[in-house]
Parts: structure tokens; sequence; C-alpha cells
């Protein structure tokens, strides 16, 4: 069974920064893609980063490019985000999700994480 | 970037009832779209993906058409937990968008 956990969330100022981790078991994570989605309280979901199997491809949306960085560590099967220059509009889930057989569709997800940025 | 533009907002049905969602691209985007339901605190679920594919364990009453910019999500009997929020998504081109939700209440 897929299983991926978040953590790493929390409150933080805005400026700040968070690094956020996901762990990943139940699948050969090595093999497929993991993107992030969020979703601030009340909204509706935001993609944010894509990474590739390997690490050597990410794609970013425009509201983060530049502030936030994608990784992964295949050999400890966990993906992280890291987040800079946080806003207030940052603020919400972050949700770790495992691309389908067919690219960029995300068929398991985890349970989120909170990012507040607040002063 | 492509925006997905659904419709109703709100969709209002009774159980039994056939619900039928749309979800329109600002541009073609061929079959690549998918389509998510959201439970109330939960994570989103991949339904379909490629316009009209089932994902695993998906019941047989979800069933999703079209191409080019126009898209369905039909949910040919509505069970009690179906009343729940829906997004479709595009994987067309980068940036990867949803839709803004189709929220379906019991009528």
């Amino acid at each position: 069974e897929v299983q991926l956990v978040e953590s790493g969330g929390g409150l933080v100022q805005p400026g700040g920064s968070l690094r956020l981790s996901c762990a990943a078991s139940g699948f050969t994570f090595s093999t497929y893609a993991m993107g992030w989605v969020r979703q601030a309280p009340g909204k509706g979901l935001e993609w944010v980063s894509v990474i590739s199997a390997s690490g050597g491809s990410t794609f970013y949306a425009d509201s983060v490019k530049g502030r936030f960085t994608v990784s992964r560590d295949n050999s400890e099967n966990t993906l992280y985000l890291q987040m800079d220059g946080l806003r207030v509009e940052d603020t919400a889930v972050y949700y770790c999700a495992k691309d389908h057989g067919e690219p960029n569709y995300f068929d398991s997800w985890g349970q989120g994480t909170l990012v507040t940025v607040s002063s | 970037e492509i925006v997905l533009t659904q419709s109703p907002a709100t969709l209002s049905l009774s159980p039994g009832e056939r619900a039928t969602l749309s979800c329109r691209a600002s541009q073609s985007i061929s079959s690549h779209l998918g389509w998510y339901q959201q439970k109330p605190g939960q994570a989103p679920r991949l339904l379909i993906y490629h316009a009209s594919n089932r994902a695993t364990g998906i019941p047989a009453r979800f069933s999703g058409s079209g191409s080019g910019t126009d898209f369905t999500l039909t949910i040919s009997s509505l069970e009690p937990e179906d009343f729940v929020i829906y997004y479709c998504q595009q994987r067309s081109n980068w940036p990867l968008t949803f839709g803004q939700g189709t929220r379906l209440e019991i009528k």
C-alpha cells in the first residue's frame, strides 16, 4: 500500500523559511515523479512543483519560482520542498503526491501538512 | 497558462440522480485532463485520468468524456458519499492547473 507522510509544517514569519519532507513507502520511489500541491484554507487546489524520478528535472508554478526548491533522496525514499522567502499568501496545506503511470496526474496523496505564514 | 473553468460552482441533486459536471479549458488540451474528488478534511483522490480512464479502484458509476476544450465528469447514480467537491486538472502544458471546483450538494 502506498503511503506518503508529510512533515515540517508550522508557523513562520513572512520572509522566513521552512523545509517540508514527505516520506514515501509501498512503491518503488525512485521510479516515479513526485509533486507538491497546496490548498489555502477554504480554497481550491494549486499545483506547486514536480520533480522527475531521477531528480534531474524540476518544474515550478510561477508563484513559487525562485523561492521554493524541490528535491528528493531516492536512497531514503524522501521528497523535500525547501521554502524560502515565505509570504502570507503561501499559507496552505501542502500535499505531496505520487505521479500516476501516466505523467503529471497524481494517484496517491499524503494527508498534508499545514504551513502558516503570519507575523 | 491554461485556465480551467468548472461549472456549475454548486450542483444540487438527490441520491440516485445523475450528475453531470463540466470543465472547460481556455485552449485545446487534447485529452490531457484528470478529475479528482475531495472529501472534507481529506486529500484529493484521482478519479479519472486522460479524460476517460478510471483510476484504480474507482467505481464504474464515475465516467469521464471530452477532448479539446470541453470535458465532462458523469456520476450515473449518486451515492450519499458522492456529495463532495470535484476538481479537474490539465497536464497538457506547464504550469499544471486545476479548475476552481464544483461542489455537489444534496438537494
